[in-house]
């Protein structure tokens, strides 16, 4: 089985300041760890993943996450937040074991991002 | 970039109807997924096909179908709705690579399903 948390419901932050956005997560193999930003009325759109490699991984618009296994966390960052990125955010892992085709992704629950001007 | 698409946008149907959702991935994914969202909920998965064939199967109701076709296009039908299936119901797309490497999903805009 697998599972995502995400702890925070709701996360403010001032514009220009940092933005961490927290998941942790539980695979029975090795997890596959996306983040997805969703705004209002509107479809999921994917931000960055984690498959292998170095735990510091970049993707759009200024975010990058860290995977640190030993914490099993995968921890949503931005150094300077805007107003625009105020949305939802959702983590979600995908087993590793199994058939590479088909396998779902397994979401949090969401933090909804904030930012003040 | 060509993205996924899905129609009807909005539905409205009356319960114990049925409803259909189309879905049109992202050209040359092999791959179609279909995730239900409740109302301030996160999406949960439903069902996927890879080439056709079903490959996982999550809480998908007996009262839903799908299938995915040899254009590769996805159908998600729905009986004898009630009233707790209205939803934002999302289709995803993603393509199996020859590495091996795994791909994200990629989500269309969803269908706003109303049961009334």
């Amino acid at each position: 089985a697998q599972s995502v948390a995400q702890p925070e419901d709701q996360v403010n932050v001032a514009e220009g300041n940092p933005l961490t956005v927290k998941c942790t997560y539980s695979v029975s193999g090795n997890p596959y760890l996306f983040w997805y930003v969703q705004y209002p009325n509107r479809g999921l759109q994917f931000l960055l993943k984690y498959i292998t490699g170095d735990n510091l991984v970049k993707g759009s618009y200024g975010f990058e996450a860290e995977f640190n296994k030993s914490q099993t966390s995968f921890h949503l960052k931005k150094p300077s937040a805007l107003v625009s990125d105020s949305a939802l955010y959702f983590c979600a892992v995908r087993d590793g074991w199994g058939e590479a085709a088909g396998n779902k992704l397994t979401f949090g629950g969401g933090t909804r991002v904030l930012v003040k001007p | 970039a060509a993205g996924v698409i899905q129609s009807p946008r909005h539905l409205i149907k009356e319960k114990r109807e049925t409803a259909t959702l189309k879905c049109y991935p992202i050209p040359r994914h092999d791959t179609v997924y279909w995730y239900q969202q409740g109302p301030g909920q996160d999406p949960q998965f439903l069902i996927s096909f890879y080439e056709k064939m079903q490959s996982d199967k999550g809480s998908i109701p007996d009262r839903f179908s799908a299938q995915q076709f040899s254009d590769y296009h996805s159908e998600l039908n729905m009986s004898s709705l009630e009233l707790g299936d209205s939803a934002l119901y999302f289709c995803a797309s993603s393509l199996v690579e020859a590495s091996g490497s795994i791909s994200e999903q990629f989500f269309g805009p969803g269908t706003r399903l109303t049961v009334l």
